[in-house]
């Protein structure tokens, strides 16, 4: 079953504007992680959020994680065509043998 | 510095054929991983391994086995396809458990059952 639940499934936006994507899990974590994929691409890992972080920032990448609500939520500054893609939370829980379980992703859309 | 490699990228089978999937990483990792993407779904771990010689079981093992002889090296086997194993494979490696640290992945692994 699927520790995390993304929110959207799928995000049109233009150009500079942001987007915004949430993550819903189920049960207490260690971590929360956020992967982007290209079309016919594999994962790559773009942030890591620790169970007793709030907020954290990576570039025009920012990511809250409040885990009185199990949900997270990426945000995407200035959004640029490149940042078409998939992107998907990953959580690590002890109870899951500290093993990654995926969220079905958000597919993002950027408009030149 | 190639990272994870898959090969092949792509392969069609008929039902009832073996076949086996090649994952390599040359990053030193403890950890790697099989997970399977079908669409809306997300990724669903397969079989995992914690080090040379180990391999577990993940959320959809049936169906498929792994061997991890050398540490560089995860293979995934198909004894017996059939449709349902119609799927993207993507492997990945970690150095740590992938509570504490992030995931490498492969280009994926494309295959088609007929």
């Amino acid at each position: 079953s699927q520790q995390g639940e993304e929110d959207p499934q799928a995000l049109s936006i233009q150009e500079g504007e942001n987007a915004t994507m949430n993550c819903s899990y189920k049960t207490s974590i260690n971590n929360l992680q956020w992967y982007r994929q290209n079309s016919g691409r594999g994962l790559v890992h773009l942030i890591l959020i620790r169970s007793n972080e709030r907020e954290k920032h990576s570039g025009r990448l920012r990511v809250t994680l409040d885990t009185s609500k199990k949900s997270s939520s990426l945000l995407i500054t200035a959004s640029r065509a490149a940042d078409t893609a998939s992107y998907f939370c990953a959580t690590g829980a002890s109870a899951a043998g500290n093993k990654l379980t995926f969220g079905g992703g958000t597919r993002v859309l950027v408009k030149p | 510095n190639a990272g994870v490699t898959q090969t092949p990228k792509f392969r069609v089978l008929k039902t009832g054929q073996s076949m086996t999937l090649l994952c390599a990483q040359d990053m030193n990792h403890e950890y790697m991983y099989w997970y399977r993407q079908d669409p809306g779904m997300g990724l669903r771990l397969i079989h995992y391994s914690v080090g040379e010689g180990t391999t577990a079981k993940g959320e959809v093992p049936d169906g498929y086995n792994v061997s991890r002889l050398k540490k560089q090296n995860f293979l995934l086997g198909l004894e017996s396809a059939a449709p349902s194993q119609t799927s993207v494979y993507f492997c990945a490696s970690s150095s740590r458990a992938t509570g504490a640290g992030e995931l490498f992945f492969g280009e994926g692994s494309r295959l088609t059952v007929l």
